[in-house]
């Protein structure tokens, strides 16, 4: 496609529900994030891929988040035992280069997000 | 720690006046600075940015930010305000150490009264 795509667009679990959230990154593109925006906050940082690899899951709340990214392109974010302070939009975003390296600012193109709800 | 702040939640305009969204950064080093604008039901959007060099940036949608150092601020600015541009708009810093983790303001949203 030519964006990236989230699924599913709304996520509804009762509490202690294991959830997994998709995203097609557009295609080639090298980096991949997860951010997650309570309402009325701005998005946070939640972990990044590049290609295949997890070099930064500094931000995931708990050991129940798990991401992955098995061949360099769609990734999966899975949240176990679902607590009610995990709803939120979660938002996918990809880049084309690895990084940032070159320091030119790489911009980050955003999925509309899936959102979740947790009863 | 790197962070932006964007003390208006709202900013309301008319269609066809100027409008300001602001933001202030705090940063160690050189700051790599970015507007995303957020429409309903819709993933953020790049607006623009400022690594280095002029200033006064312009972005996509007629929008423009200037970064002024001396008051650590990258406000956005538009010289005339449409109805379309009514969504949320989020300033952005990349996080030192770590370049690839984008650090966000709360978010300003902007409405545009015809």
């Amino acid at each position: 496609g030519a964006g990236v795509s989230q699924s599913p667009r709304y996520k509804v679990a009762k509490r202690g529900q294991d959830v997994a959230l998709r995203c097609d990154p557009i295609s080639g593109h090298v980096s991949l994030f997860w951010y997650q925006q309570a309402l009325g906050q701005g998005p946070e940082f939640l972990t990044y891929f590049q290609n295949e690899a997890q070099l930064d899951k500094s931000g995931l709340p708990s050991d129940r988040f798990f991401a992955e990214r098995p061949e360099g392109s769609v990734s999966t974010l899975k949240i176990q035992r679902t607590q009610q302070e995990d709803s939120a939009v979660y938002l996918c975003a990809s880049s084309l280069g690895a990084g940032d390296q070159q320091g030119l600012g790489e911009k980050l193109f955003f999925g509309s997000g899936t959102q979740l709800s947790v009863l | 720690a790197q962070s932006v702040a964007q003390p208006e939640d709202q900013v309301n305009v008319a269609e066809g006046n100027p409008l300001t969204v602001k933001c202030t950064y705090s940063v160690s080093g050189n700051p790599y600075l970015f507007w995303y604008v957020q429409y309903p039901n819709r993933g953020l959007q790049f607006l623009l940015k400022y690594i280095t060099g002029d200033n006064l940036v312009k972005g996509s949608y007629g929008f423009e930010a200037e970064f002024n150092k001396s008051q650590t601020s990258f406000h956005l600015k538009k010289p005339s305000a449409l109805v379309s541009d009514s969504a949320l708009y989020f300033c952005a810093v990349r996080d030192i150490g770590s370049f690839q983790k984008l650090v966000f303001g709360t978010g300003t949203r902007l409405l545009v009264s015809p």
